[in-house]
């Protein structure tokens, strides 16, 4: 069964400082991996996705992940942190023991603050 | 577009009340989910609806009942709501139902079960 496991349920950065939020999954098969945004009050939205077409994904605002194999990680980072970073961030992997439903299993979620 | 819509936005129930939260999406989508969001929990999946006519059960499905009313509605039904089911819940909706598919989110409705 696949699994993702984020380390750090809360990361603090300065403005301008390196972003970088780990991931780690468990799978029997190449997984397919996603990185979600939920700003405060809002719903989920996608930043990048993984699909096996390239190890290093570039998504929206800046941010990308690069799918590393043999660490089962899939990291995302962002060069330089702005204030509307802060959000809380979500790795999700596709469950692709249960066919092709398109449900996703979640990991704990990351908070990110950015400090002036 | 609006997207995916839920209402209400907030709702307070009392142990053994029930309530039927409402999810519209306005994308022609063909499959819709709910989750439900803890703290340290992530989300979870509770039903899903792979396409219009089908429902299932998620990781979550105890004390739920879905129905997807058409191809733009998808509701969840607490009969007879606890305090375990205090939490955010999500409704998203994909094109598709494939394992690529990106999915859109609701803003949430935040329930609270005294």
């Amino acid at each position: 069964a696949q699994s993702v496991t984020q380390l750090g349920s809360h990361v603090s950065v300065s403005e301008g400082a390196l972003v970088l939020l780990r991931c780690n999954y468990s799978s029997s098969v190449p997984p397919y991996l996603f990185w979600y945004v939920q700003y405060p009050n809002q719903g989920l939205q996608l930043l990048l996705k993984y699909t096996s077409a390239a190890t290093l994904v570039k998504g929206i605002n800046g941010f990308e992940a690069e799918f590393k194999k043999s660490e089962t990680s899939f990291h995302l980072t962002k060069p330089s942190a702005h204030m509307s970073d802060a959000a809380e961030y979500f790795c999700a992997v596709s469950d692709l023991g249960s066919g092709n439903t398109g449900k996703l299993i979640f990991g704990q979620g990351t908070t990110l603050q950015v400090k002036p | 577009n609006a997207g995916v819509t839920q209402t209400p936005k907030f709702q307070v129930l009392k142990t053994g009340q029930s309530m039927t939260l409402q999810c519209a999406q306005d994308m022609n989508h063909n499959s819709m989910y709910w989750y439900r969001q803890d703290p340290g929990m992530g989300l979870r999946l509770i039903y899903y609806s792979a396409s219009e006519g089908t429902t299932d059960k998620g990781e979550v499905p105890n004390g739920y009942n879905v129905s997807r009313l058409n191809k733009r509605e998808f509701s969840l039904r607490l009969e007879s709501a606890a305090p375990s089911q205090t939490s955010v819940y999500f409704c998203a909706s994909s094109e598709g139902h494939g394992v690529l598919e990106t999915q859109y989110f609701g803003p949430g409705t935040r329930l609270l079960v005294l």
